[in-house]
C-alpha cells in the first residue's frame, strides 16, 4: 500500500484569516494529488487536482483564488483556504495514486472550523 | 464515468454477512468497479475493484453480473467496525492517477 498524511488533523481559525492544509506522501512519490471537501452528512466533493511543478486544475464552481493550491514537490501539496469565513468550515481530504497501484490513497483529513 | 446508483442505508447483525448492492446500468465496456468506504470523519479507504470477473481480496469479495449492470459488495463475516459509508464508484481507467468521483454511498450500520 502506501500512506498519505495531512497536517494539522483540525484547525480553528477566526474567519478572515488564511489557513494553510499539507499533504503528504509519506513512501511513494506523487506527481499527482487530489483535493476534496465534505461538508457533515454529505459526500466527498473534488475540489482541484494538484499538479507537481504546474497550476492546479479545480472543478467548476471552486474559487481558485480562495483555494490556492501548491504542488511544489513530488511529495507535498499544499491547500491555503484564503480569507476563511463560517461557511468555510469542512473536512478536508486529500489522495494521490501511486505506480502500480490501481486505487486512490487518501489522507485521513483535516477538520477546519472557522469562526 | 458512469452514474451508480446504491441504497442510502442498510443493517447488518455482526457475524454476518453484508451484501451492499450497486446499480450502474450505464456502465461502458472499458470502466471498472471500485469500492470504497469511509469510517466517520476519517478518509476514505479502498476495498476492491473489477471488470467483469469475480473478485477478492482479504477485506471483500465483489460480484459483477454478467451484464456488468450491477454488482455487490460482499463483507463475509461484518464487524462492527465496518460500520461505515460504502461508495460504489464505476471509473473509466484502472490506474490510480485519475480523479474519483464519489456518490452519496451507503451508510452501513453493523448492529451487535
Amino acid at each position: 500500500g502506501a500512506v498519505v498524511s495531512q497536517h494539522p488533523s483540525r484547525v480553528i481559525c477566526k474567519s478572515g484569516t488564511s489557513v494553510k492544509i499539507e499533504c503528504r506522501s509519506l513512501d511513494f512519490q506523487a506527481t499527482t494529488m487530489f483535493w476534496y471537501r465534505q461538508f457533515p452528512k454529505q459526500s466527498l466533493m473534488l475540489m482541484a487536482t494538484s499538479n507537481e511543478g504546474s497550476k492546479a486544475t479545480y472543478e467548476q464552481g471552486v474559487e481558485k483564488d480562495k483555494f490556492l493550491i501548491n504542488h511544489a514537490s513530488l511529495t507535498l501539496s499544499t491547500l491555503t483556504v484564503t480569507s476563511a469565513h463560517p461557511e468555510d468550515s469542512s473536512f478536508y481530504i486529500c489522495s494521490a495514486g501511486r505506480g502500480g497501484y490501481n486505487e486512490q490513497f487518501f489522507g485521513p483529513g483535516t477538520r477546519l472550523t472557522v469562526l | 464515468d458512469a452514474k451508480t446508483t446504491q441504497p442510502p442505508s442498510m443493517d447488518c447483525a455482526e457475524g454476518r454477512a453484508a451484501n451492499l448492492p450497486c446499480n450502474h446500468s450505464t456502465i461502458s465496456g472499458n470502466e471498472y468497479v471500485y469500492w470504497y468506504r469511509q469510517i466517520h470523519s476519517q478518509g476514505p479507504q479502498y476495498i476492491i475493484h473489477g471488470l467483469k470477473n469475480n473478485e477478492t481480496n482479504e477485506m471483500a469479495s465483489l460480484i459483477i453480473t454478467e451484464d456488468r449492470k450491477s454488482s455487490t459488495l460482499i463483507l463475509p463475516h461484518a464487524t462492527l467496525r465496518d460500520t461505515a459509508v460504502y461508495y460504489c464508484i464505476v471509473r473509466a481507467v484502472s490506474g490510480g492517477y485519475q480523479k474519483v468521483t464519489f456518490g452519496t454511498g451507503t451508510k452501513l450500520q453493523v448492529i451487535p
